[in-house]
């Protein structure tokens, strides 16, 4: 069955980077996107990039662009999100979850919908 | 407009009919996803496409859409459908985007 299991919580001070980390099992890692979705607390989803796992290529919301960093190994099928110059209103759950990828004219592309999301990490910016 | 727009909160009687609406200038052109959260747990996709269920979600959940407006609907609600549902689509861009939520409490 297809697991996305995701690092623990982390606390960090105003100004660090924090890296959360997403494994995947029971499915080709390489054959899905990964996007990465977070939560502040009692707030609503805010997406906030991909990346395809088969190329690394990325796309990040142009929120983040400049201190977001996605990377993947694809060895040990797992995905990395790195947030860097941490805010307190960075405070937040933060997912991974799935899309599926569709191919069209040589091209191919991550659809915009979740299939299967990671249980969350926890990340508390605080001094 | 990248933007989607869901009512805060609605309410249903236990067993009735209940439709939880999303609007959106991309609804338009693009159908909505539609996520069951609740409270500690990661989101659930719940609809998907024109009104496609992932295996094991409930046939009482649908979704339909019309003009600028996508709608999940839930017949005869029980008692674990209260939840946060959340609706999903695309912005001109292809990136997803997300409605603020609509908290659904079951009588």
């Amino acid at each position: 069955q297809v697991q996305l299991v995701q690092s623990g919580a982390e606390v960090k001070k105003p100004g660090a980077s924090v890296k959360v980390s997403c494994k995947a099992s029971g499915y080709t890692f390489t054959g899905y996107y990964m996007h990465w979705v977070r939560q502040a607390p009692g707030q609503g989803l805010e997406w906030m990039g991909w990346i395809n796992p088969n190329s690394g290529g990325t796309n990040y919301a142009q929120k983040f662009q400049g201190r977001v960093t996605m990377t993947r190994d694809t060895s040990i099928s797992t995905a990395y999100m790195e947030l860097s110059r941490l805010r307190s209103d960075d405070t937040a759950v933060y997912y991974c979850a799935r899309a599926e990828k569709y191919c069209s004219g040589g091209s191919c592309y991550s659809m915009y919908y979740f299939d299967y999301w990671g249980q969350g990490t926890l990340v508390t910016v605080s001094s | 407009s990248s933007e989607l727009t869901q009512d805060p909160a609605v309410s249903v009687a236990l067993g009735q009919t209940v439709r939880i609406t999303c609007q959106g200038d991309s609804l338009r052109s693009y159908y909505a996803s539609w996520y069951q959260q609740k409270p500690g747990q990661a989101p659930v996709l719940v609809i998907y496409g024109k009104n496609n269920r992932p295996s094991g979600i409930p046939d009482r959940f649908s979704g339909s859409s019309s003009g600028n407006t996508a709608s999940l609907t839930i017949t005869g609600a029980q008692a674990e459908d209260e939840a946060d549902y959340y609706c999903n689509s695309r912005d001109s861009s292809g990136n997803p985007l997300f409605g603020g939520g609509t908290k659904l409490t079951v009588l």
